[in-house]
């Protein structure tokens, strides 16, 4: 039983490039949610997910874009990377979407963009 | 919009010492969650606490929920080297819409002199 699997733990993009930050759970758990966490600001809501194939903004959504076409999987793209999203990224999921559930984080992927 | 406020910020202490952390909430508090985070890790769910006046303990830490329900505190008794990481506490921030959102504090930095 894996929990919660980010990947990949490090990653330097420029200014510009795309790429896909990936976020696993073998739970079976319905909600699942990307923070970002920055230094004196704590973590952010991105984005997060009631379900397969419902998703919807948090925070700090520009700049990125999510889809959930499984219950598994909850990947993070960014379009087109800006030094402003360099970041550590967290993945959450937990049981469902109704309060008092504890969410599970992964181990987080530590994002530079030059 | 309901914000965390922890304090201290950073704490050090001598081993075998006591401690305590605080977060305090802008709005009364539904259901408030510890975490600890060590770099390189993920965020590591501690306790959950719901009811106003609400206390629990895992090994030597003690985590307490004011009445009024807007305080919460995490104690550590006898305090250890692997107790040092940083220190989260997280609610139920209703962003979205969705309860299960979480906002987070800024955190407590910890460490542990031997």
């Amino acid at each position: 039983n894996a929990g919660v699997t980010q990947t990949p733990k490090f990653q330097v993009l420029k200014t510009g490039q795309s790429m896909t930050l990936q976020c696993a759970q073998d739970m079976n758990h319905e909600y699942m949610s990307w923070y970002r966490q920055d230094p004196g600001m704590g973590l952010r809501l991105i984005h997060y997910s009631v379900g397969a194939g419902i998703t919807d903004q948090g925070e700090v959504p520009n700049g990125y874009n999510v889809s959930r076409s499984t219950t598994e999987d909850f990947p993070l793209r960014l379009l087109s990377a800006a030094p402003s999203q360099t970041s550590v990224y967290f993945c959450a999921s937990s049981y469902s979407w109704s309060p008092q559930n504890i969410q599970y984080f992964g181990a987080g992927t530590r994002l530079s963009v030059l | 919009s309901q914000e965390l406020e922890q304090s201290p910020q950073s704490l050090i202490v001598q081993e075998g010492k006591n401690l305590t952390i605080n977060c305090t909430s802008s709005k009364t508090l539904y259901g408030l969650y510890w975490y600890k985070q060590k770099y390189g890790e993920g965020l590591i769910f501690l306790m959950m606490l719901q009811k106003g006046g609400e206390e629990k303990s895992h090994e030597k830490i003690t985590a307490k929920l004011d009445e009024k329900k807007q305080q919460s505190s995490l104690h550590i008794t006898a305090s250890q080297p692997s107790h040092a990481g940083i220190y989260l506490c997280g609610a139920e921030g209703g962003y979205g819409g969705s309860q299960g959102n979480l906002i987070f504090g800024k955190g407590t930095k910890l460490s542990v002199k031997p």
